[in-house]
């Protein structure tokens, strides 16, 4: 069974599409991530949520929506794509008290043309 | 600002060569530290984690780290590579009471068989 499980895996639209990202867990972890991987495989959190709310937002743009339905899911809407937006999105989970190890999911590699 | 940095950008070694791996934190608190790895084309999985306790860990495949709390560094060493060890590695670090694990910028391995 997939730990955490991102959907799709891979992405390509057009400018100024909105798209939307799937992510779930079943690993019963509180707090769920978004990492955006660049084109240098620089690795940067965009959000945490912990059980359902928003904890971190780094000072990602407002096209960016993340929306947890439940603690098992964060799902990444983006709206008005732009070029630049090309990247590979990660999800992930951990437990928050005991600040362990998160898990990834598989990636989903957006190409905006 | 928190940051974790790691020194080496791109390493190429030959099979059956030792290897270590750069990571320096700049937090002054409690940190809990990982060594993740990135297989072309896969999400990321850990290698190992340290939190308390021995400062040399050992972790899956071979690979081990030693914390060194005086140099704020927690070093990457395998003593013989193989091939397929080819592939992105990321150091990665979270504070007590943060909410996010902040990763340096990785370095690629290259194993020439």
């Amino acid at each position: 069974d997939t730990a955490v499980s991102q959907t799709p895996k891979y992405l390509v639209t057009q400018m100024g599409n909105d798209k939307s990202i799937k992510c779930e867990q079943n690993l019963g972890h509180d707090t769920m991530y978004w990492y955006k991987q660049d084109s240098k495989k620089f690795l940067k959190i965009m959000f945490s949520y912990n059980n359902k709310e928003l904890i971190i937002n780094e000072t990602v743009p407002n096209r960016f929506s993340p929306k947890s339905p439940d603690k098992a899911h964060l799902n990444l809407h983006i709206n008005s794509l732009e070029l630049g937006d090309s990247a590979v999105y990660f999800c992930a989970s951990s437990h928050e008290q005991t600040r362990d190890e998160a898990f990834f999911g598989q990636g989903t590699r957006l190409t905006v043309v | 600002a928190q940051s974790v940095s790691q020194h080496n950008h791109h390493v190429i070694l030959s099979e059956a060569a030792s290897l270590e791996l750069g990571c320096n934190y700049s937090y002054g608190g409690t940190v809990n530290l990982f060594w993740y790895v990135q297989y072309p084309g896969q999400h990321l999985q850990l290698l190992l984690k340290y939190f308390s306790g021995d400062p040399l860990v050992k972790g899956i495949k071979g690979f081990e780290a030693e914390f060194i709390k005086s140099k704020f560094s927690f070093n990457l060493r395998k003593p013989s590579v193989q091939w397929s060890d080819t592939a992105e590695y990321f150091c990665a670090a979270i504070i007590k009471g943060a909410q996010k694990l902040v990763f340096g910028q990785g370095t690629r391995l290259t194993i020439n068989p």
